[in-house]
């Protein structure tokens, strides 16, 4: 009964320095996507993928990339990471149908100095 | 490209009342229009969807309905209780794509 699962739970990183923060998930859910959620504004959309081999860009996908190799996992990753990258991340998925929740994990929070 | 909005940001409410959370959308070719709970330091909890051909759903003390010409959703929640506080966030599935608003926290005082 996991659902979503992310790791770390918490990361501090240097500028600079890069990192994977993983997300999986056992509902067999084609649909899986990353959001940063700052203060104010909101959850955004990274990256997201509608199945094994496929992403694509959300509305703020500058610094990550993400690939999608199996149903279950997809992975963020953060190439050289800055300061305006400190934020919570959390990644969700949903069968991707009109009658499908959407199911969010625990969230990453992530500190970029 | 769709906006949501929210709206009020923050609401406190004595407990026992009924309450009524505002979200807008701009574009109304949506797939489903999901209500989500987020106590603080945690993950979004789904409450309910909507989905485009509905009109409104039920959980309980809770009860969601969906205008797509208007362009707007209503979360009721009735007989507010102290363990409703929580920040309420609004999401649409448009085109591959969920959008949600910058939700209401909501306190309600015992």
């Amino acid at each position: 009964n996991a659902g979503v699962t992310q790791t770390p739970k918490f990361q501090v990183l240097k500028t600079g320095q890069s990192m994977t923060l993983q997300c999986a998930q056992d509902m067999n859910h084609e649909y899986m996507s990353w959001y940063r959620q700052d203060p104010g504004m909101g959850l955004r959309l990274i990256h997201y993928s509608v199945g094994a081999g496929i992403t694509d860009q959300g509305e703020v996908p500058n610094g990550y990339n993400v690939s999608r190799s199996t149903t279950e996992d997809f992975p963020l990753r953060l190439l050289s990471a800055a300061p305006s990258q400190t934020s919570v991340y959390f990644c969700a998925s949903s069968a991707g149908l009109e009658n499908s929740p959407l199911h969010f994990g625990n969230g990453t929070r992530l500190t970029v100095t | 490209k769709q906006e949501v909005t929210q709206i009020p940001a923050a609401l406190s409410v004595p407990e026992g009342e009924n309450l009524v959370l505002n979200c807008s959308f701009t574009d109304s070719a949506i797939y489903n229009l999901q209500w989500f709970r987020q106590d603080p330091g945690k993950g979004l909890t789904s409450l309910l969807l909507i989905q485009s051909s509905q009109r409104e759903q039920t959980s309980g003390r809770l009860n969601a309905s969906l205008d797509k010409s208007s362009g707007r959703s209503t979360l009721y929640i009735a007989a507010s209780q102290p363990g409703d506080s929580a920040t309420y966030l609004c999401a649409d599935f448009t085109g591959n794509q969920f959008y949600f608003g910058t939700g209401t926290s909501l306190t309600v005082i015992p």
